[in-house]
């Protein structure tokens, strides 16, 4: 069974452009979350969804930051345009959401820099 | 949101050694905890998760303190293969935090 598949692993940027990282849940996965994990620091939750429903999107910077999960399965998440301080792994991962677990499993993450 | 707190070492332990890690949270509402570990630059993987009487697996043992508002792990006969990252997650339902990691190295 594949896991949770990313794209693109590695992505170098100058500021103020455009960037999307794509996400593949784990198959029969209905919460999958996107992560943003700095250096030396733990992953800090950007948005989570329940199927295609954002129901915690706090902690995402609006201004630049979207997400979407048509369908409820792949998500895409943007920055536009990109700041010097965006540079950090971007972590996809998904659960399968029961009565109480939720055990995650991330996907290999996507490294952003930004130059 | 600063619940979970860790410290982030690094421990440096001599192999077979036994090490502990400690992770306070603030919110006592809080009722699923986690221990995952993460190499370098790779993705978190979970460890085991954290039962309320308490969990082992081989050499790991995970514990939860209600009174103290804290979780640990600790790891016995270390091996040179568990020099890592150990993050805790834990909160409330929908909202789980992870804390900063504690960084292991074990040296022979």
């Amino acid at each position: 069974e594949a896991g949770v598949v990313q794209s693109p692993r590695y992505k170098i940027i100058e500021k103020k452009q455009p960037v999307a990282f794509w996400c593949n849940p784990i198959s029969g996965h209905n919460t999958l979350y996107w992560y943003r994990q700095n250096l030396g620091q733990g992953p800090e939750l950007l948005i989570r969804y329940e199927n295609e429903e954002a129901v915690d999107d706090s902690q995402l910077p609006k201004d630049r930051f979207s997400a979407e999960r048509l369908k409820g399965v792949d998500s895409t998440l943007k920055i536009q345009p990109a700041e010097l301080g965006d540079s950090a792994v971007y972590l996809c991962a998904s659960s399968l959401q029961d009565t109480g677990a939720n055990v995650l499993t991330f996907g290999a993450g996507s490294r952003l820099t930004v130059l | 949101r600063k619940e979970v707190e860790q410290d982030p070492g690094p421990f440096n332990v001599p192999e077979g050694a036994t090490v502990a890690f400690n992770c306070t949270y603030s919110n006592s509402a809080s009722q699923s905890f986690f221990w995952y570990r993460q190499d370098c630059r790779k993705e978190p993987k979970l460890l085991m998760s954290v039962y309320s009487s308490g969990n082992e697996d081989g050499r790991f043992t995970a514990q939860l303190n209600r009174a103290s508002q804290y979780i640990s792990l600790l790891i016995r006969d270390s091996k040179l293969s568990d020099s890592a990252t150990y993050l805790c997650h834990g909160g409330s339902q929908g909202n789980l935090i992870f804390g900063k990691g504690t960084k292991l190295s074990v040296k022979p």
